[in-house]
């Protein structure tokens, strides 16, 4: 049971526009900044999105992040093939000592 | 070219012990805090334990009881991880990431990049 909330599966057709939610709690979305990842089968996790809606250099521009209150959504405009992946979203959490807390993960799928 | 190799998984028995590394390169190690992260077969991503970039602050996940104990060399370039008394559980690949950089609060760091990830089996 995962800390921060997704849903495991989104889908869309090639040009749609995809929405993937991170829900929280007040220790970690509510009080802390959101960062999502992408990970393809068999490779390592790479930084999508930081500081809630913020891209790395390199991150296209139709890959975007929100957050308001304890919840927090990654938008995929234009949904290209390539985009296929497993999304996470992580943030810190205040508890006790603090922690990092990552979300189960969505399954993105192009039909 | 920022890069973060990790190495020293493998098999082991229930009950043991390993010493995981990541050596890593093409940034000022010394300022950068550090991260592992895990990911059992199959599984979503879980947070190991994070290190300041002078040690001074050591961070771990609850679920890791103790048994886990993150360390640097900055002299070294080098992040370690060891594990013991090891469960089948444990079975993942282990990923280490960077961190944020020297004197920004670590609410605010994000993990990037990522190094290809050494694969721990427990397994009698």
């Amino acid at each position: 049971q995962s800390v921060l909330t997704q849903p495991p599966s989104a889908s869309g057709t090639p040009g749609q526009r995809v929405t993937v939610s991170c829900s929280g709690s007040n220790s970690n979305i509510g009080s802390n900044t959101v960062n999502w990842y992408q990970q393809f089968p068999g490779a390592a996790p790479k930084l999508l999105i930081y500081s809630d809606d913020q891209r790395p250099s390199g991150v296209p521009d139709r890959f975007s992040g929100s957050k308001s209150g304890t919840s927090a959504s990654l938008a995929i405009s234009g949904l290209q093939s390539e985009d296929e992946a497993d999304y996470y979203c992580a943030a810190w959490d205040d508890s006790l000592n603090g922690l990092w807390v990552f979300g189960g993960g969505t399954k993105v799928t192009v039909l | 070219e920022v890069q973060l190799v990790e190495s020293g998984g493998g098999l082991v028995k229930p009950g043991g012990s390993l010493r995981l590394s990541c050596a890593a390169s093409g940034f000022i190690f010394g300022t950068y805090s550090m991260n592992w992260v895990r990911q059992a077969p199959g599984k979503g991503l879980e947070w190991v334990a994070s290190i300041s970039s002078s040690s001074s602050y050591i961070y771990y996940a609850d679920s890791m009881n103790g048994r886990f104990t993150i360390s640097r060399d900055n002299a070294r370039n080098s992040l370690y991880l060891q594990a013991n008394s090891l469960r089948v559980e444990d079975t993942a690949v282990y990923y280490c990431a960077r961190g944020g950089p020297l004197r920004t609060a670590t609410r605010k760091h994000s993990f990037d990049p990522w190094g290809q990830g050494t694969l721990v089996t427990v397994s009698s």
